[in-house]
């Protein structure tokens, strides 16, 4: 059973325009949930969270949006550049778990193309 | 401060043979976190460590075991290796047991990388 989806596995974008990639979760006792990007050769590093109580979330560039009643978050990346070309995983807690027990989505590789 | 270290970066097995991964912690973190990454998949968690101790099991075998060391560093052992053990095996280190600890707080190593044929 795939609690967190990301159901495209790759996109591209221009330099410079919005990038927005989506994630879906079917278990509504999630109530934190982050974002991971991930080089070639690289271990994930954590780029952004939100919690439940709120529905947006900033961090220069990058913005998570959340729409409990749709049980989706997107991270939006404005403006993207190159460096930004990477996987990026939507994960969440288990419910009820300390730190470090993660349900990651499948991953959504990003290409931003000069 | 020194990040979390994995070794080896690569390995080769064959079927029914077993395996151990290793993982050094970050300086001054007490628990480590195993995940399976399959290819095009996201990591999958395996297990945790937290002062030595199982905290806490995913959905995976008896085949799939863990140590933590005293000095918190950790090794994943992985009995009777089958085709689909073939995955990047990632450790997470992070410092538990204290009310501020979130899992932004979680370091992540480059990985091992095993093939089993």
């Amino acid at each position: 059973d795939q609690q967190v989806k990301q159901n495209s596995p790759s996109l591209s974008v221009q330099e410079g325009r919005i990038s927005i990639l989506n994630c879906d979760y079917t278990n509504s006792m999630f109530d934190y949930f982050l974002w991971y990007k991930k080089y070639p050769a690289e271990g994930p590093t954590f780029l952004i969270s939100i919690s439940s109580i709120k529905d947006k979330n900033e961090d220069g560039r990058f913005t998570v949006f959340l729409n409990k009643s749709a049980k989706h978050l997107s991270l939006h990346i404005v403006p993207s550049q190159p460096g930004d070309s990477a996987v990026y995983f939507c994960a969440a807690p288990l419910p009820q778990s300390n730190t470090g027990k993660l349900i990651f989505g499948q991953g959504t590789t990003l290409q931003v193309k000069p | 401060e020194t990040g979390v270290t994995q070794s080896p970066t690569h390995l080769i097995k064959t079927r029914g043979q077993q395996v151990t991964l290793r993982c050094s912690s970050q300086s001054g973190h007490n628990t480590v976190s195993w995940y399976q990454q399959a290819l095009g998949q996201g990591p999958q968690f395996i297990f945790q460590y937290y002062r030595e101790e199982e905290n806490g099991r995913g959905n995976f075998p008896p085949r799939f075991s863990g140590l933590q060391f005293p000095n918190y560093s950790s090794e994943l052992n992985v009995n009777a290796l089958e085709l689909d053990d073939s995955a990047l095996y990632l450790c997470a280190s992070s410092l538990g047991g204290t009310g501020s600890a979130t899992n932004e707080k979680l370091f992540f190593g480059s990985g091992t990388q095993l093939s089993v044929l």
